[in-house]
This record gives structure tokens, C-alpha cells and sequence, in this order.
């Protein structure tokens, strides 16, 4: 069974561009959740999904910041504009009851 | 609020001997999970262990168990006979059972280094 993907692994744009993180869960799993982790500091919640809808998204910086789950499938959380501040890992986690299982994390760097 | 402290940001251990990773954390909640979870290098963070607050048995899976103090708000890892591919970044991680929301809160991590 597939585990969960994110794309890409690793993004480098510059300050004022946009990008789009892709998330996908493991198959059935209603639970969606996203985190951010700035270097050296702890890995932060942004927001979770239970399958399309927005459960809890105070986790959510600021307004730059949208995520969707259409159709209760893969996820979507794209950055615009991106600033240096938002630079960091991105990880993804899905589960169906209290363990949750990541994906590999997308590296962002805003440069 | 929740917050979780991981002290140490990094370890080393000689190959076979037993390593202990130390978590503290912060709740006015009763019921909650614990968890260690594993990020090796370039690679996904998977659960190492699960701990339910409201046992009092130490949970153990294989070479690693945990120290659950409730009442101290401690929670510590030990790792025994250390092996090569524990080399990995730990985390500890806590999640409240109050409500629907089953976000996790993480510590800084402490970065394992198991030496040949």
C-alpha cells in the first residue's frame, strides 16, 4: 500500500512567487493534516482536513496561505505571494484514527 | 495550550550500549497520547512508540519503551542495543483526546547519532 506522497520534495522560489504544495494521503484516510517546520524549531500545525472540509486551520499563518481538499482525496496548499519567512519544510499526515503516518516533507526555500 | 520540550538538541551513542531521550510537556488535559516518532536521514518520520495517558504501564515496542511519568509530565524514550539505523531525528509529540481535533503537537527534536 502506498504511503503518503507530497510534491515535490523540494521547491526554491523567489520572494513574491507563488507555489503550490500537493499532498496525498494514504487511500481511505479522512484525516488530512498539514505542518510546517522552520529551521531549527519545532514542526508547527497549520490546518486539518477531515475529508474535505476544514476542521481546524488556526494553525494557518496568514491569508498568503490556502489549502484545499477538493473531493476529500489529495491536498493542495499553495503559498502567494511566498515570503523569506515562509521558508521551511512542509509536512504532510493522514490517518483514520490516532496514528498518524507522514510523507516525506517538501523543502521550500524562498530566496 | 499544549507545549512539549525536548531539551537536548543532540545525542550520540556507541553501537549496542542503550541511549535515553528526554521529553517534558504541558497539559491541564487528562486525557491524552504521547508519542516518539523517528524522521531518519532524507526519509519519511514514521511512529516509534504510543503511549495512552490513562495507562499506567510503560509502553514498549521491541528495543525501545518509554518512561511515562504523569504526574512529573515526563515522557522519555530509551533505546536499547543501539543500532546504526536508529540514526535518525527523534521527536516527541502529544495530542489531546478532548475534542475533534487530533492535531499533534511537537517538540524541537533531538538529533540521535548510534556510532560504529
Amino acid at each position: 500500500e502506498a504511503g503518503v506522497t507530497q510534491f515535490p520534495s523540494h521547491s526554491v522560489i523567489e520572494k513574491g512567487q507563488t507555489v503550490t504544495l500537493r499532498c496525498d494521503p494514504i487511500s481511505g484516510h479522512d484525516n488530512l493534516y498539514w505542518y510546517r517546520r522552520v529551521m531549527g524549531k519545532e514542526i508547527k500545525f497549520l490546518l486539518h482536513f477531515v475529508k474535505e472540509s476544514k476542521q481546524d486551520e488556526s494553525g494557518m499563518p496568514n491569508n498568503r496561505f490556502l489549502a484545499e481538499r477538493t473531493g476529500g482525496t489529495y491536498s493542495t496548499l499553495k503559498v502567494q505571494p511566498a515570503e523569506l519567512e515562509d521558508s521551511g519544510v512542509y509536512f504532510c499526515a493522514s490517518s483514520q484514527s490516532d496514528e498518524a503516518f507522514f510523507g516525506q516533507g517538501t523543502r521550500l526555500t524562498v530566496v | 495550550a499544549q507545549t512539549v520540550t525536548q531539551s537536548q538538541p543532540e545525542m550520540s551513542v556507541q553501537e549496542a550500549e542503550t541511549v535515553t531521550l528526554s521529553c517534558t510537556y504541558d497539559t491541564s488535559e487528562n486525557n491524552y497520547y504521547l508519542f516518539w516518532y523517528k524522521q531518519p536521514p532524507s526519509r519519511q518520520m514514521i511512529l516509534v512508540i504510543r503511549q495512552e495517558a490513562y495507562k499506567q504501564q510503560n509502553a514498549t515496542e521491541n528495543r525501545f519503551s518509554v518512561n511515562f511519568q504523569k504526574a512529573a509530565k515526563s515522557f522519555s524514550l530509551k533505546i536499547s542495543d543501539s543500532q546504526l539505523g536508529d540514526t535518525a531525528m527523534y521527536f516527541c509529540a502529544f495530542m489531546s483526546l478532548s475534542g475533534a481535533n487530533s492535531k499533534l503537537t511537537f517538540g524541537k527534536g533531538i538529533t540521535l547519532s548510534v556510532r560504529p
